[in-house]
């Protein structure tokens, strides 16, 4: 059974302070890695896809990273309006099926 | 170009009822997929329509119930509502082709069961 653990499950940030958010995942077969952001009372914004090891992605103040067993998403100097929460999904191989496998999500508050 | 469409945005019902909830994919995505997502908890899936044919199922019980019309919209189908049935309900898009593999969501149905 594919599994998904995010971590930290809350970041507090002052503006302007970096900090990295954990995916730790375990699939059979990775199609892809999944990075979305989601704001209160709305559905999941996509950010990022990841396929192999070693991969990274970068958009704006966000970057995001693959290994064989953990994904991180590094903010740096974070602003307020990066503040939501963070949720990571993974996709197996598995024929024509594209259904995701989601953490929890780490909220991320930043602090003016 | 317009994004994944859910409706209702809000809607509450009777335990016991049904209710179906409406999805239109992004133009020229072929499959669609749903999710419900409870307070507090990443998005949990439930079917996965390419083609207008069922791709996958989540462990979900038998009352919900899903379809994909020729026009590639989808719709949710939950019978028998209870009340742990409150939850946002997510359609996602996706052209599932080899040049892409991009899964979009949409804003999402609002189901309160009282």
């Amino acid at each position: 059974e594919d599994q998904v653990t995010q971590s930290p499950e809350a970041l507090r940030l002052q503006e302007g302070e970096s900090s990295s958010l954990n995916c730790s995942y375990t699939v059979s077969g990775l199609r892809g890695l999944f990075w979305y952001r989601q704001d209160p009372g709305k559905g999941p914004e996509f950010l990022f896809t990841l396929y192999s090891a070693g991969e990274e992605k970068e958009k704006e103040r966000l970057k995001a990273t693959l290994t064989k067993k953990e994904s991180f998403l590094h903010i740096t100097a974070p602003k307020p309006e990066d503040s939501a929460t963070y949720l990571c999904a993974v996709q197996r191989y598995s024929g024509s099926a594209r259904q995701l496998t989601f953490g929890s999500g780490t909220q991320l508050t930043v602090l003016p | 170009d317009a994004g994944v469409t859910q409706s209702p945005t809000h809607l509450i019902k009777t335990r016991g009822q049904q209710v179906t909830l409406r999805c239109s994919p992004i133009s020229g995505h072929k499959s669609v997929s749903w999710y419900q997502q409870v307070l507090g908890q990443g998005p949990q899936f439930i079917f996965q329509y390419y083609e207008k044919e069922e791709r996958g199922r989540g462990n979900f019980p038998d009352r919900f119930s899903a379809r994909q019309f020729p026009n590639y919209s989808s719709e949710l189908n939950v019978n028998a509502l209870l009340l742990g049935d409150s939850a946002l309900y997510l359609c996602a898009s996706s052209p599932q082709s080899s040049s892409g593999n991009t899964i979009y969501f949409g804003e999402g149905s609002w189901l309160t069961v009282v």
